[in-house]
């Protein structure tokens, strides 16, 4: 099975920084890598998918990049809204989940 | 607008059974791969298994966990998905969400229903 790590596990982070969260896996996904954001008691939401296609919808700050093994999720100007659990996901044959990311207010 | 209506959660003793139904509306069901995802609490998201179409046979795979314990199929005529559990452990408490691409995409979970809590306990 493909594992997926997430970095880092916590993030602090004040508005209108630019961040970035990690996500490696174990083997080769190509760009079958999906970012959902997910905040308490609610759903998880879609922003990316393929790596770095934009869900319609989502801001523009949102951004993804990465093939193989190493992805990246960049968020170019923190807003309050942003401020919740992100989660990778490879959706090739297997559908496995990073570990997921808070980003929380510094 | 696509809509996915979890219903089903509840307590239930270890050993027990209980099945989830997702109802859902606003998309082509019968073309779609529907997936169930749980999380524990305070814990992240897990996958727990998956159905495909009838046209690609309607096979399931699970996740290691839940595999030979918990069952998914559908009913394309009512347009729900389901999630037959059973030997549940106290590992398995987890809000369970019912998700999918809606057909014609890539895989992605792009629609997710609210939730639905399932307490395993004594």
């Amino acid at each position: 099975d493909i594992q997926m790590t997430q970095s880092p596990s916590t993030l602090s982070a004040s508005v209108g920084d630019r961040v970035t969260i990690t996500c490696r896996a174990s083997q080769s996904i190509s760009s079958w890598l999906a970012w959902y954001q997910q905040k308490p008691g609610k759903a998880p939401k879609l922003l990316l998918h393929k790596a770095s296609t934009l869900e319609s919808g989502v801001p523009s700050r949102f951004s993804g990049s990465g093939s193989g093994t190493e992805f990246t999720l960049t968020i170019s100007s923190l807003q309050p809204d942003d401020f919740a659990t992100y989660y990778c996901q490879s959706y090739t044959s297997y559908n496995t989940f990073g570990q997921g990311t808070k980003l929380e207010i510094k | 607008e696509v809509q996915l209506v979890e219903s089903g959660g509840g307590l239930v003793k270890p050993g027990g059974s209980l099945r989830l139904s997702c109802a859902a509306s606003g998309f082509t069901f019968n073309s779609a791969w529907m997936h169930w995802v749980r999380q524990a609490p305070g814990k992240g998201l897990e996958w727990v298994g998956r159905i495909t179409t009838k046209i690609d046979g309607e096979t399931t795979e699970y996740a290691a966990p839940v595999k030979g314990r918990f069952t998914i199929s559908r009913d394309d005529s009512k347009n729900t998905l389901y999630l037959q559990m059973s030997s549940l452990k106290t590992e398995d408490t987890a809000v369970y969400y019912c998700t999918t691409d809606g057909g014609g995409r890539s895989g992605e979970f792009a629609y997710w229903g609210q939730g639905i809590l399932v307490t395993v306990s004594s």
